[in-house]
């Protein structure tokens, strides 16, 4: 069964300090990899995604990510975090339901708190 | 701008009144996604449309009822709320495409309190 881990359940950096959180999947085929960004109270937020080619990915806000097959992670990378970026941050693997219908499998998620 | 919208944002029941959460979308998606979200864990999807098509997850309790009466809208019903009900229930929508390569989006999220 796909699973996803991520080891961190918080984070703190100072404010322009460089981010990275981590992500491990479990999945016996070619992984569909997104990661989320969550503020309190909101709905979840696309950052970017993975399906296939270049494994550096770029996502809005200056965030990126990384694809290692070898090591089965998709880590998410920030050169320099911004107050705003406070928020839960979850991974997720997207595997097949019916039709092109998707599950995601998030990650238990990863609190980042930002100090100034 | 196209979205995904849930109403309300946030609602109040008593134990054991049935409560109707609603989802609509402007990004004409044919499938549409119900996640229960609790305090401090993971989404964990619920059921989802495609097309007409309901598609529920095993492990979804019977309480939970959906409806689509078109492409726009979707509902989530709970017949009898428990206290363990209480949660973030997000609405997410995706495009069926070839490929695979569709995003789902997701909407606000409707937060429910059980008293």
């Amino acid at each position: 069964a796909q699973s996803v881990t991520q080891p961190d359940i918080h984070i703190t950096v100072s404010e322009g300090a460089s981010l990275e959180l981590r992500c491990n999947y479990s999945y016996g085929a070619t992984p569909y990899l997104f990661w989320y960004v969550q503020s309190p109270g909101q709905g979840l937020q696309l950052l970017l995604k993975y399906f296939s080619g270049d494994t550096l990915v770029q996502g809005i806000k200056g965030f990126e990510a990384e694809f290692k097959r070898s090591q089965s992670s998709f880590n998410l990378r920030k050169p320099s975090v911004h107050w705003s970026d406070a928020a839960e941050y979850f991974c997720a693997v997207a595997i097949p339901l019916s039709g092109s219908a998707r599950q995601l499998t998030f990650g238990s998620g990863t609190q980042l708190t930002v100090l100034p | 701008d196209a979205m995904v919208i849930q109403n309300p944002r946030y609602q109040v029941t008593q134990f054991g009144k049935p409560v109707t959460l609603s989802c609509s979308q402007t990004l004409n998606h044919n499938v549409m996604y119900w996640y229960q979200q609790k305090s401090s864990q993971a989404p964990k999807l619920l059921f989802h449309y495609y097309d007409k098509d309901f598609n529920n997850e095993a492990d979804t309790p019977d309480n939970f009822q959906s409806r689509r009466p078109n492409t726009s809208f979707c509902f989530l019903d709970i017949r009898s709320p428990g206290l363990g009900d209480a949660a973030m229930y997000l609405c997410a929508t995706s495009r069926d495409t070839t490929g695979y390569q569709e995003t789902q989006y997701f909407g606000p999220g409707t937060r429910l309190l059980v008293l």
